[in-house]
């Protein structure tokens, strides 16, 4: 099992907001990262630190972190949106990366 | 632009070695960054295996630990993954990534460029 926990399965009506959480101890000192895979392809980081974005992700894609859970917002969701979504960190001891279980979020 | 490209026998027998290599074009590894592995189990989540530091120090998944090396190669920009004593459980997406480390607050660790992935599968 992972350190980093994360729903199994979100879904959101187009056009309509929804948050991705990720729980682990932590989070309480390390930041994570988010990547988003669709199916046969390689992870994409979409946003890194509490907020930062790479060049080139949408701007509806945004993040936010309070206490031992870190969040992936994305507003205004759109068709292409749907995918598996990965949190990132270091494990509790922080001597090491884990990945969250991943969330599917699908598109309705 | 960084590039990334996994390369590897896509069959291994159970017991052996895998070995894969990632060739790294637009960057030299010597200078800067982590260079990580990373694996994805048919149908299943991402698993972090291991990574080398573009010092030379490396670090693996506690879990892998007792059969995991990586290293690399400067001179032809390419760090590899060495597997001993492979078993189904270790069938997977294999993918090789760039890993910054960057002080935002408190430390964040993302991989910003990702190869391909290989897939390879252990079986007789």
């Amino acid at each position: 099992s992972s350190e980093l926990t994360q729903d199994p399965g979100v879904s959101v009506a187009l056009g309509q907001t929804v948050r991705i959480t990720c729980q682990g101890d932590s989070l309480r000192t390390y930041s994570a990262s988010w990547y988003q895979q669709k199916p046969g392809q390689a992870p994409v980081l979409v946003i890194y630190g509490k907020n930062n974005r790479p060049s080139g992700i949408p701007d509806r894609f945004s993040g936010s972190a309070s206490g031992n859970t870190a969040s992936l917002t994305i507003t205004r969701a759109q068709a292409e949106d749907e995918a598996d979504y990965y949190c990132n960190s270091r494990d509790s001891s922080g001597n090491h990366l884990v990945f969250g279980g991943g969330t599917k979020l699908t598109v309705l | 632009q960084v590039q990334l490209q996994e390369s590897g026998p896509g069959l291994v027998k159970p017991s052996e070695t895998l070995s894969l290599t990632c060739t790294v074009s637009g960057y030299a590894i010597s200078s800067d960054y982590f260079w990580d592995w990373i694996r994805q189990p048919p149908g299943k989540g991402l698993e972090w295996v291991g990574s080398i530091h573009h010092s030379g120090s490396t670090y693996y998944n506690p879990s892998l630990k007792s059969r995991v090396t990586v290293s690399v190669d400067t001179s032809r920009n390419q760090f590899s993954l060495n597997l001993d004593s492979v078993t189904a459980a270790d069938t997977a997406v294999y993918y090789c990534a760039r890993r910054r480390q960057q002080w935002l607050g408190s430390w964040v660790y993302y991989f910003d460029d990702w190869g391909q992935g290989a897939l390879l599968t252990v079986s007789a």
